[in-house]
């Protein structure tokens, strides 16, 4: 099937500093990517929606200044958390659907853990 | 908005069947999935099945909707130990993001 790669999958940084996530989608042109955030035993919030060569969607409450998106191409959107804090610790998962008006499938990378010390 | 709700718990024997229920709100829903979550993992994609169809079938899981009343169940047959996890139901239109339900850990007892 197809496989959303997402790197890294661990990272530990230091409160104020920039941290960039990336998704990719391996196998598959993605047109749309998704952007969620996970907190621990709760379920996936969606962040924004990220359409190749635009700009980003963004859910009611993300601040799109703190977490900015970049869709550069059809196969990579970029998640940068801005002057990152320890309340930005989660789990931020992506998820791509490829393109074609019939496919109803969303795949989803792995997740990357973000904590900030 | 929509809503999808999933009970949070479920527990049961190794070798029964396990049956994850899941209702939604939104009627113009396309497509249902579950997705089942490790500890510490992302998503694995379990099944989807679109509105207009009642059941599919794969292998040990099989997909239940009924679409008057909204809801969607999973079975997993002769239950394993690997199957524990988070199963998440999520429900979303053609080109819309996918709304979650909270999640049902399903611990397997052996």
């Amino acid at each position: 099937g197809a496989v959303v790669s997402q790197h890294p999958s661990w990272v530990i940084c230091k409160s104020g500093t920039s941290v960039k996530i990336e998704c990719r989608s391996l196998d598959f042109q993605a047109t749309t990517m998704f952007w969620y955030r996970q907190f621990p035993k709760q379920s996936l919030m969606l962040m924004a929606t990220s359409n190749e060569g635009s700009k980003a969607t963004y859910e009611q409450g993300v601040e799109k200044d703190k977490f900015l998106i970049n869709h550069a191409s059809l196969t990579l959107s970029t998640l940068t958390v801005t002057s990152a804090h320890p309340e930005d610790s989660s789990f931020y998962i992506c998820s791509a659907r490829s393109r074609g008006p019939n496919t109803g499938e969303l795949f989803f990378g792995e997740g990357s853990r973000l904590t900030v010390l | 908005g929509e809503d999808v709700e999933q009970s949070l718990f479920l527990s049961v024997r190794e070798g029964d069947s396990s049956v994850i229920n899941c209702t939604y709100t939104d009627s113009s829903s396309t497509y249902l999935y579950w997705y089942k979550q490790e500890p510490g993992a992302g998503l694995q994609l379990l099944t989807y099945i679109f509105s207009n169809m009642d059941m599919k079938q794969d292998q040990r899981l099989t997909v239940l909707l009924n679409k008057k009343d909204k809801h969607l169940s999973l079975r997993i047959a002769d239950t394993q130990t690997g199957d524990s996890a988070i199963y998440f139901c999520a429900e979303a239109q053609r080109n819309t993001p996918l709304v979650f339900g909270k999640g049902t850990r399903l611990s397997v007892i052996a």
